[in-house]
């Protein structure tokens, strides 16, 4: 079956820096995509990977290793802003996107 | 990025009565289209995806006739939920994705149900 694993909530500070994994196991790869949720609002898109390696945008950072089946978000200078939830989406071989289950971010003062 | 509008925003309605939710690509053509909906603190569940002038192909589970997906047209696809139960109240949201295959889904804005 296919399956996306990410944590269900972290806690980190304002500030500070948080990484947040995900690990997928899908029928076929192409790409992986990380969005962030906001309480009662749809999710909004904040990066793509296809390709082995770090992407950078701003205070975010994404990196893939399509042979270990992995991928994490980087957060860096925390804001409160960031209190949100995370989810990693794989696109497999019929462009479908399987979802995680979020990761649920709380940022502390 | 692309646009996706989605109304209403929320929605309010009694319990037998039916629901129309629209989903429209305003500056791009949506050649599919996905429906979830997400219930609090959850996450996404996928109901359905449509493609554009086919019948929209439902997940395990979901009722077909009672969540009636229309996608008529590269820009807009409709959900409606009929005789909608309060167990049916949730976060609707729809997503769209482009002619290429290989891109990014964009979101609209979501539809909060609220059967009383």
């Amino acid at each position: 079956g296919q399956n996306i694993d990410q944590p269900t909530e972290m806690t980190a500070t304002e500030g500070a820096i948080v990484q947040i994994n995900c690990t997928y196991q899908t029928s076929g790869f192409n790409g992986l995509f990380w969005y962030q949720q906001h309480a009662g609002e749809a999710p909004t898109f904040l990066s793509y990977n296809v390709l082995d390696g770090l992407e950078e945008k701003g205070r975010f950072s994404s990196f893939l290793s399509r042979s270990k089946g992995y991928s994490y978000l980087l957060l860096k200078e925390l804001q409160m802003k960031d209190s949100a939830s995370y989810l990693c989406a794989v696109m497999d071989s019929n462009y479908q996107l399987i979802w995680g289950a979020g990761t649920k971010l709380i940022i502390k003062p | 990025g692309a646009v996706v509008s989605q109304h209403p925003s929320w929605v309010i309605c009694k319990s037998g009565t039916s629901v129309k939710i629209e989903c429209r690509s305003l500056d791009f053509q949506a050649t599919t289209m996905f429906w979830y909906r997400q219930f609090p603190k959850q996450s996404l569940m996928l109901m359905a995806t449509s493609n554009e002038g086919s019948k929209a192909t439902y997940e395990q589970g979901v009722e077909k006739d009672k969540f009636l997906i229309n996608h008529a047209s590269l820009t807009l696809s409709t959900l409606t939920v009929t005789s909608a139960h309060p167990e049916d109240s949730s976060f609707y949201i729809c997503s769209a994705r482009g002619l290429e295959g290989n891109t990014e889904a964009f979101f609209g804005q979501g539809t909060r149900l609220t059967v009383v």
